[in-house]
């Protein structure tokens, strides 16, 4: 396909890990992102991981990247309350602006 | 640091109005993008300017339009609106030269509703 591609929902208890997936579509891309957006804000990056990497791990946060399947995911360990918003992943095909995902919306209930 | 500001926050036009948004990057940052944001289409990228060039440009019809200003400040430009114009504009700066290698900082947006 021609988009960045991910799930539209996902909905944890607190306490939980978040897996949110994602499948880009340019391969030469450097740099994959995750982006997030909390309600009436503009987005925040996260974090991203450079292409000659398979993981990168930040806090409670840990991206994994396929390159073979043009596959990212993000997961959130111990998923707060506060971690409910909008999370975009973007790739950055060459030469081009960063092209992001629609979005998931996670939602973490108590 | 402050961080990139967007004018105004809210509007209301009517159909074949015309809008300008402003975006006033962080201090520092050449760069300037705008994308705009619908439920339907997600994040659509309108164009990216650097040090007063348009460097990219998205599949957006001539309507839209933008401009950067010497102090790296950028406007948006909708002519005749249209309902489907509606949507979230965010701008977003970097201070990379290239912008596939920074990291970009966003605005909160601009909130056109099209009546």
């Amino acid at each position: 396909g021609e988009d960045v591609e991910q799930s539209l929902f996902l909905s944890v208890r607190e306490g939980d890990s978040s897996v949110i997936n994602c499948t880009y579509t340019d391969s030469s891309s450097t740099y994959l992102y995750w982006y997030k957006q909390e309600p009436g804000a503009g987005l925040q990056l996260l974090t991203y991981i450079f292409s000659n990497m398979d993981m990168k791990q930040d806090q409670r946060l840990t991206v994994l990247l396929n390159k073979k399947d043009k596959h990212l995911s993000l997961r959130i360990a111990d998923t707060q309350t506060g971690d409910s918003a909008i999370y975009f992943c973007a790739e950055t095909p060459a030469g081009t602006a960063l092209i992001f995902g629609k979005g998931t919306t996670l939602s973490v209930s108590s | 640091k402050a961080g990139v500001t967007q004018t105004p926050r809210y509007l209301i036009k009517t159909r074949g109005q015309q809008v300008t948004l402003s975006c006033s990057p962080i201090s520092g940052h050449r760069s300037v993008s705008w994308y705009q944001q619908t439920p339907g289409q997600g994040l659509q990228f309108l164009f990216e300017y650097f040090s007063e060039t348009q460097r990219n440009k998205g599949n957006f019809p001539g309507r839209f339009s933008g401009r950067q200003f010497s102090n790296s400040r950028s406007e948006m430009n909708v002519s005749t609106l249209e309902l489907g114009d509606s949507a979230l504009y965010l701008c977003a700066s970097s201070s990379a030269g290239q912008t596939n290698t920074g990291e970009l900082f966003f605005g909160e947006g601009s909130r056109l509703t099209v009546l």
